[in-house]
């Protein structure tokens, strides 16, 4: 059990970039995770994965983002023309299908829009 | 829609203390409560997860109750030290169309002074 992992660790981008983050959950987890966190605040969803099945997605996520979990393994999420609003840490966090399985969080990406 | 509180938004105390940290959320139709320690520009580390049907568990020093009729979860560390100084958050897994997603307090940030 390696965890989750995240990458990159840090991306600094010019306003109207794309960038693209990966997550790679721990291997026998269905469930897949993506939360937004700024300073001071709580992690905010995103959207959720069930194997390859995107389920939900948040009204925070505007039509700049999109998100990918091909062959229900890793994930990635891709902001489209970054704003300055879009700099925060996105976590990724997996769990088994059993609701009642822990959470599991990586180490985020820090994405910083200059 | 599930509203998560935590209070107080920032503790410091002096090494040795117990202390207690609040949890409350407004729906109780939940299926879990979980506990996750997060560390400066890091990701979220699991502490404890209690299930609805369950009113505490205890990990080491840390021990969580469940009060699921008024809301409530709390988060007793018992004999503090420095180590312990990080941002405490809760996570409360609500069932919304098969996609239980957790949404999370915005976290108690704690400082244990020598």
């Amino acid at each position: 059990d390696t965890g989750v992992s995240q990458n990159p660790r840090h991306k600094i981008t010019k306003r109207g970039q794309n960038v693209t983050f990966r997550c790679d959950p721990i291997s026998e987890h269905n469930r897949l995770y993506w939360y937004r966190q700024t300073l001071g605040q709580g992690p905010e969803f995103l959207t959720y994965f069930q194997n390859e099945a995107q389920l939900e997605k948040s009204r925070l996520l505007s039509d700049r983002f999109s998100a990918e979990r091909p062959k229900g393994s890793f994930s990635t999420l891709e902001i489209q023309r970054t704003e300055q609003g879009d700099s925060a840490m996105y976590l990724c966090a997996s769990s088994l299908l059993d609701p009642n399985s822990p959470l599991h969080f990586g180490n985020g990406t820090r994405l910083t829009v200059t | 829609k599930q509203e998560v509180t935590q209070i107080p938004a920032a503790l410091s105390v002096p090494e040795g203390e117990n202390l207690v940290l609040n949890c409350s959320f407004t729906d109780s139709a939940i299926y879990n409560l979980q506990w996750f320690r997060q560390d400066p520009g890091k990701g979220l580390t699991s502490l404890l997860l209690i299930q609805s049907s369950q009113r505490e568990q205890t990990s080491g020093r840390l021990n969580a109750s469940l009060d699921k009729s008024s809301g409530r979860s709390t988060l007793y560390i018992a004999a503090s030290q420095p180590g312990d100084s990080a941002t405490y958050l809760c996570a409360v897994r609500t069932e919304s169309g098969g996609s239980y997603i957790p949404t999370f307090g915005r976290g108690t940030s704690l400082i244990v002074h020598p």
